[in-house]
């Protein structure tokens, strides 16, 4: 499976600032998924960012607030923007196990996730 | 949404035998079978998937029936680092994932 490293692990940030959270894969994916949990919640899906297009976002999240980019195939990076203390969450991305045939996939490697407060 | 309906918590002895059941009545034909947990703070981890024949690994076992509109986790033999959230998701392979809520399993002495 592919291994993600997640950075930051976690960030205590101030209310009106901007995170910038990346996600580095060990190979090469198509697709890398960006996810919130908020306390004590199931995941929800933020968006799926492809390499080379523009990031389709899920119903409830837009680009201005939660900015993607995706300049290769091995990394992406989320950002939340103006922050409030209602996005204190745990942000995690996500890739598919198996690149070349997705018939013989084992399933989406999370990353560890960043544990973000806004005071 | 998620297409599936898990007993949000369940207890297991340790060493026991934990069965989590997962309802996903309206599971289309091209849609697999995945279950993850998820241990506190941690990243959600891929445990096992099925089409319709039943599946084991070294984690667990699946058992999907024969109308696919139900299955069972198997982990033979509880352990107190079992303990943890477990999703059961149907999707099409290559497919994202919707989770619902999970099972929350409590392992006990």
């Amino acid at each position: 499976s592919a291994v993600i490293s997640q950075k930051p692990s976690r960030d205590i940030c101030q209310r009106g600032t901007s995170l910038t959270i990346q996600c580095q894969v060990d190979s090469q994916v198509t697709m890398m998924f960006w996810y919130r949990q908020q306390p004590g919640q199931s995941l929800t899906l933020i968006a799926t960012a492809n390499q080379g297009s523009e990031a389709t976002y899920e119903s409830g999240f837009v680009i201005d607030k939660f900015p993607i980019s995706r300049p290769n195939l091995t990394f992406s990076t989320l950002t939340v923007s103006n922050m409030s203390p209602e996005d204190s969450s745990i942000y995690l991305c996500s890739v598919e196990a198996s690149r070349d045939n997705p018939y013989l996939n084992y399933g989406y490697t999370f990353g560890s996730g960043t544990r973000l407060t806004v005071v | 949404d998620a297409k599936t309906t898990q007993p949000p918590s369940m207890d297991c002895a340790e060493g026991r035998a934990a069965n989590l059941p997962c309802n996903h009545s309206t599971i289309s034909g091209n849609e697999y079978v995945y279950w993850y947990r998820q241990i506190h703070s941690q990243g959600p981890q891929y445990i096992i998937h099925g089409l319709k024949n039943n599946e084991t690994n070294e984690m667990a076992s699946l058992i999907i029936t024969e109308d696919r509109k139900s299955s069972t986790l198997i982990l033979p033999h509880a352990t107190l680092r079992d303990t943890a959230v477990y999703y059961c998701i149907v999707t099409p392979a290559g497919n994202m994932l919707t989770f619902g809520g999970g099972t929350r399993l409590m392992v006990k002495p």
